[in-house]
C-alpha cells in the first residue's frame, strides 16, 4: 500500500528552466513533508521541508508548495542547473507515534546543459 | 560535525552467510533508524531506536535481522542466512530529541550489500 504517491517518474528540463514534482498522500494523520535528494551511490539529503500549517516555504532556488485540503505538495526548484540532476524523493512523517518516514518512489531528474 | 557514517560502504556475500552494518549518528542525535533501499525505490523504514531502545520494528524485517544499539551511541544492524532478495543499499539515519527539529532526519551514505 502506497501511502505517498509521486509523479513524474523522470523528467528533462533545460538549464534554466523550472522543475516541478508533484506527490500526494492519503493518510490525514501526515504532518511533516521533507524533500530528499540523491546522488547515485550516496545516501538522501535533506532538501527543504514543510509542516501542514503553511501552504508555501522558499529556500534558495527550491520551493515547497502545500494543498491541505487536496493532501498534495510538491517541489519546485527554480533556474534549473546541471548540478540538481539527480533523484528526488518526497516523503511523509505522521504527527504521533514514532517518527518514520514514508517516501514517494523518487523522480529522476535530468538538467540537460 | 561529521555528519552520520555508516561501514562497510559496500559488502559482497554469498547466499547463506551472515552480515553486520554498523552506523556512527550525529553525536548529539539520540534517534537512530535504519531503511532499506532498493534499485528505482524510495527507501523503507525498518527499525527505530531512541536512546539504546528499539521501539519501532517494521514488518520488512524478518527473523533473520536484528538491530542493537547498545550504548545508544553506533547501531548494528545483523542479517543472518542471508538470501538475494536481501541484496539493497542500507541506510542509517538520525535526528534529534524532541524539542529539537525532532523531524530532521540525516542519511549516511549507505551500505551497498549484494548477496550473490
Amino acid at each position: 500500500q502506497q501511502q505517498v504517491k509521486q509523479s513524474p517518474q523522470s523528467l528533462i528540463v533545460q538549464k534554466g528552466g523550472i522543475s516541478i514534482i508533484n506527490c500526494a498522500y492519503e493518510n490525514t494523520a501526515f504532518d511533516y513533508f521533507p524533500w530528499y535528494q540523491q546522488f547515485p551511490g550516496k545516501g538522501p539529503a535533506l532538501l527543504i521541508a514543510i509542516r501542514p500549517d503553511v501552504s508555501e516555504k522558499k529556500e534558495g532556488r527550491f520551493t515547497i508548495s502545500f494543498n491541505k485540503s487536496a493532501k498534495q505538495f510538491s517541489l519546485h526548484i527554480m533556474d534549473s542547473q546541471p548540478g540538481d540532476s539527480a533523484t528526488y524523493f518526497c516523503a511523509a512523517m505522521p504527527d504521533t507515534g514514532f517518527q518514520k518516514l514514508v517516501f514517494g518512489t523518487g523522480t529522476r531528474l535530468l538538467v540537460s546543459p | 560535525d561529521t555528519g552520520v557514517s555508516q561501514d562497510p560502504r559496500h559488502k559482497i556475500t554469498k547466499r547463506g552467510q551472515n552480515v553486520t552494518f554498523r552506523c556512527d549518528p550525529i553525536s548529539e542525535h539520540n534517534r537512530l533508524y535504519w531503511y532499506r533501499q532498493t534499485l528505482g525505490q524510495g527507501p523503507e523504514f525498518l527499525t527505530y531506536f531512541q536512546n539504546e531502545a528499539q521501539l519501532e520494528k517494521s514488518r520488512l524485517l524478518s527473523d533473520r535481522f536484528s538491530a542493537e544499539r547498545p550504548k545508544g551511541s553506533f547501531s548494528t544492524l545483523e542479517i543472518q542466512r542471508t538470501e538475494q532478495g536481501d541484496s539493497a543499499m542500507y541506510l542509517c539515519a538520525s535526528s534529534f530529541p524532541s524539542g529539537r527539529a525532532p523531524y530532521e532526519q540525516y542519511f549516511g551514505p549507505g551500505t551497498r550489500l549484494t548477496v550473490t
